[in-house]
């Protein structure tokens, strides 16, 4: 019973390109979240929605971007990507009393 | 410094003693607190969550609150092998279960 499901696992990019990751759930859950974790460093938040459209910056926004057309999609967009973008992407989808992450895409920008 | 400390660990423990991990917080008007776990490859998990000071119980787990002191702690009572991971303490400054300020972890070894 899957909850929240990121596009892809694994991916490769190159220096520059744009880079979309995509984020699903099925739990009707309003909050959702975009977070990068690195050793040492835990999870930092990117960014954040509280309802469709909605978007507010987190602790590490630059170089990232958003997008929420529909409540159960969320996605974070790289407009340019750079090595220092090399991480592992967590999205969570969190409800008033439940919380679920994604199984996590590991990028490797090249 | 930063706004969620744990100590990285690894924390060794027996099977079947007592596992112990403190994470303290600098933003004394904080609200919430929670406790993920995550094996090795894998998305944290929800475990414990903790609004007020005390003591909170589920299973083997106990999350302990103090607030005045600016720290909250997890008990993993009867260490089972199973319960090696990374335990990551997270922090909201308001009531809810929204936006988290996350530690960096501390990584348990539970030994036969």
């Amino acid at each position: 019973d899957v909850k929240v499901t990121q596009s892809s696992r694994y991916l490769v990019k190159r220096t520059g390109e744009k880079v979309f990751l995509e984020c699903v759930q099925d739990m009707d859950h309003e909050n959702m979240f975009w977070y990068r974790q690195d050793p040492g460093l835990g999870l930092r938040l990117i960014y954040f929605s509280y309802d469709v459209k909605m978007k507010e910056k987190g602790d590490i926004p630059e170089g990232y971007s958003v997008s929420r057309e529909k409540k159960e999609r969320f996605s974070l967009i790289l407009e340019s990507a750079s090595t220092n973008q090399t991480s592992m992407y967590l999205c969570a989808s969190i409800g008033d009393t439940e919380a679920f992450f994604g199984q996590g895409t590991r990028l490797t920008v090249v | 410094q930063k706004e969620v400390e744990q100590n990285s660990g690894p924390l060794s423990v027996p099977e079947g003693a007592i596992a112990s991990l403190n994470c303290t917080y600098s933003d004394r008007g904080s609200q919430s607190f929670f406790w993920y776990r995550q094996y090795s490859g894998k998305s944290p998990e929800l475990i414990m969550f903790i609004y007020s000071n005390g003591d909170k119980e589920d299973g083997r787990f106990t999350a302990q609150l103090n607030k005045a002191s600016q720290y909250v702690s997890l008990l993993i009572r009867d260490s089972q092998p199973s319960d090696s991971a990374t335990y990551l303490c997270a922090v909201n400054r308001h009531v809810g279960w929204g936006k988290l300020q996350f530690g960096a972890g501390t990584q348990v070894v539970v030994t036969p």
